[in-house]
């Protein structure tokens, strides 16, 4: 299996500043074929289910602000919210959906400080 | 638009079975895998497996016992999860979502175990 991991496992920023999250994955998720890494980022708020705000690594979902962003390749990635807002707080995952069983990062949570 | 719209909670005893639904609406059914995925009381998502909607195919994840079984009716389509003898270990919310990486997502169905 493919193990994701995350760090750190909590974050407290203050409103309008940047907030970082890593990501590594245990092996590559970058599928030479097509040249894409098979890695997205979810929000997760207290009740709902995961939203899909990050795919390809990078690419943003439609609707998702323009603050989110996601980079890397291979093993290692980011989401980087540029400005924290209020409503940013929630739990943070990343996902691989390279090979199965598709896994997920224990989750960053996300709170102003 | 697009949707995925849940059964809703329940309360079983051990050794119970339950079967939650998932309905989808606003798309082609059968153009999207449809996956489910679990998240015990305060952990994360994990990944149960997914099913083929065009052929009903199913993929478990490796840990997952012979309880678990994935379906279709696709004349109304509708993916269902069935779980037979159930533990209390299986308390969860249990979500349906669409494709490969999942974009749309059920609201989930609470399942709890408890004598």
């Amino acid at each position: 299996d493919i193990v994701m991991t995350q760090s750190p496992d909590s974050l407290a920023v203050s409103l309008g500043e940047r907030a970082t999250i890593n990501c590594k994955s245990s092996q590559s998720v970058l599928y030479s074929s097509d040249n894409e890494n098979y890695l997205a980022w979810y929000q997760q708020k207290p009740g709902q289910p995961p939203k899909l705000l990050i795919y390809w690594a990078s690419t943003r979902e439609s609707g998702v602000p323009d603050r989110f962003s996601g980079s890397g390749s291979g093993t290692d990635f980011t989401l980087t919210i540029s400005s924290l807002q209020a409503e940013d707080v929630a739990v943070y995952y990343c996902h691989q959906y390279y090979r199965t069983p598709r896994t997920f990062g224990q989750g960053t949570k996300v709170e102003i400080k | 638009q697009v949707q995925l719209v849940q059964s809703g909670s329940e309360l079983k005893k051990p050794g119970a079975s339950v079967k939650v639904s998932c309905q989808a609406s606003g798309y082609t059914f059968t153009t999207f895998a449809m996956n489910w995925v679990r998240q015990a009381p305060g952990q994360g998502p994990e990944w149960m497996g997914w099913i083929n909607t065009n052929t009903g195919n199913p993929t478990y994840a490796q840990g997952l016992t012979g309880r678990f079984v994935f379906s279709l009716d696709t004349s109304v389509s509708t993916a269902f999860l069935q779980i037979s003898s159930l533990k209390a270990e299986d308390t969860a919310v249990y979500y349906c979502a669409r494709g490969n990486p999942a974009d749309v997502w059920g609201k989930g169905t609470t399942v709890t175990v408890s004598s």
